[in-house]
């Protein structure tokens, strides 16, 4: 069975803090790797996509890739309160259009 | 910017009805997903289409069934409706390039009473 796991959280960051949010997967054979925000009773919003070893930034969002450890984070530079919400880490099914989904990481930025 | 669209923002049905969600998008995507999302359960796939007139089940696709006979627009159905399909129903596209994301309509909120 496939998984992608997160944290649930949830996870409480002051505001202009680091939050760092961290996303295990099993699927040795996974090139792409997705970051989605999600605000409550909202859709998945795509903030990042990573498919190289390493970071990959974009303003304040940076994502962090390591295929040997089947591992890849988010940080979220000066945490600010719109930055609350969930966020969900997706990673392709091999050669599949098909993304397997984590459960999500609940962020709170507290003012 | 991709555009999906889904027809309705908050539906309320009677058990035994058979209900129609729709969803259109924009960007002439090969690739088209129905979701259902549940609190504590996470995105589950009910059905996906690779392409006109193909269809693959997902991981949830008792009680449902789709139709695709246009590339832009993917239909769910619930051949009748139950207590337990309340839920929030996500649709997504993505183009045909395995690499690419997957982009997502702004969700129906349905509710079978």
């Amino acid at each position: 069975q496939k998984e992608v796991e997160q944290n649930s959280g949830p996870l409480s960051v002051p505001e202009g803090a680091i939050a760092s949010l961290n996303c295990t997967y099993s699927d040795r054979g996974s090139q792409s790797f997705f970051w989605y925000r999600q605000y409550s009773g909202k859709s998945p919003e795509l903030i990042m996509s990573i498919y190289s070893n390493g970071d990959k930034e974009d303003g304040r969002f940076t994502a962090q890739l390591n295929k040997a450890s089947q591992y890849v984070s988010l940080l979220i530079r000066d945490s600010q309160p719109s930055d609350s919400a969930t966020y969900l880490c997706a990673v392709n099914e091999g050669s599949n259009y098909q993304l397997i989904w984590g459960a999500g990481t609940k962020l709170i930025i507290k003012p | 910017d991709v555009k999906v669209t889904q027809s309705s923002r908050y539906l309320v049905k009677r058990t035994g009805e058979k209900v129609f969600l729709e969803c259109v998008q924009d960007m002439d995507h090969e690739n088209m997903f129905w979701y259902r999302q549940d609190p504590g359960l996470g995105l589950r796939l009910i059905y996906f289409s690779y392409d006109v007139k193909m269809k693959e089940k997902g991981d949830i696709p008792e009680g449902y069934s789709v139709s695709r006979e246009k590339k832009e627009r993917f239909s769910l159905i619930l051949e009748s409706a139950s207590t337990n399909q309340t839920s929030m129903y996500l649709c997504a596209s993505s183009s045909g390039q395995a690499q690419e994301p997957q982009h997502f309509g702004d969700g129906t909120r349905l509710s079978i009473l």
